[in-house]
């Protein structure tokens, strides 16, 4: 079974420029989510999506952060404009059933931003 | 005060002895507790969870769970130098996405 595909692996852009995450989650799992982590920290949840909702955005920054997750699928993770501070490892997981702790992570999306 | 606590270590124990990582939580309605362990570079993959209070078992892994004292751990015997990773504690309310500590660096020294 294939597991959680982020892209790019890897990402380098100066301040103020656009970028793009993108994530598919394990087949049939019906909750995504995007976690920020920062060295030497434990992930952040930043949005969760049940199906094609967004349930719980809460800690994701609207004005500069935006995600979808068109179809109930795949989703894309979107910071414009980028700052310094956005330097972070992005990841994104997956799980069958919501309000549960196993949760199936990709490799991330490491974020430099110059 | 950060809802979920641990130690950031370094934890360093001899090859085969017994590691033993802490967590504490701060919500009292918290109703499931996991632990995940995180290679250098690698994201994290779920090793245990528990649910009750008492003790759970899994090959080298104990989780304990003490829902008065909001106290969770995690113990690894016999540990080997492949143990070596971050092992972050995450609890969920049942309502939100798991909450994680910022982990505890375990070094286990051949």
């Amino acid at each position: 079974e294939a597991g959680v595909v982020q892209s790019p692996r890897y990402k380098i852009i100066e301040k103020k420029q656009p970028v793009a995450f993108w994530c598919n989650p394990i087949s049939g799992h019906n909750t995504l989510y995007w976690y920020l982590q920062n060295l030497g920290q434990g992930p952040e949840l930043l949005i969760r999506y049940e199906n094609e909702e967004a349930v719980d955005d809460s800690q994701l920054p609207k004005d500069r952060f935006s995600a979808e997750r068109l179809k109930g699928v795949d989703s894309t993770l979107k910071i414009q404009p980028a700052e310094l501070g956005d330097s972070a490892v992005y990841l994104c997981a997956s799980s069958l059933v919501q309000d549960t702790g196993e949760l199936f992570f990709g490799e991330g999306s490491r974020l430099t931003v110059l | 005060q950060k809802e979920v606590e641990q130690n950031s270590g370094p934890l360093s124990v001899p090859e085969g002895a017994i590691a033993s990582l802490n967590c504490t939580y701060s919500d009292r309605v918290s109703q499931s507790f996991f632990w995940y362990r995180q290679y250098s570079g690698k994201s994290p993959e779920l090793i245990m969870s528990i649910y009750s209070n008492g003790d759970k078992e899994d090959g080298r892994f104990t989780a304990q769970l003490n829902k008065a004292s909001q106290y969770v751990s995690l113990l690894i015997r016999d540990s080997q130098p492949s143990d070596s990773a971050t092992y972050l504690c995450a609890v969920s309310t049942g309502r939100r996405a798991l909450t994680f500590g910022s982990g505890t660096r375990l070094q286990v020294q051949p």
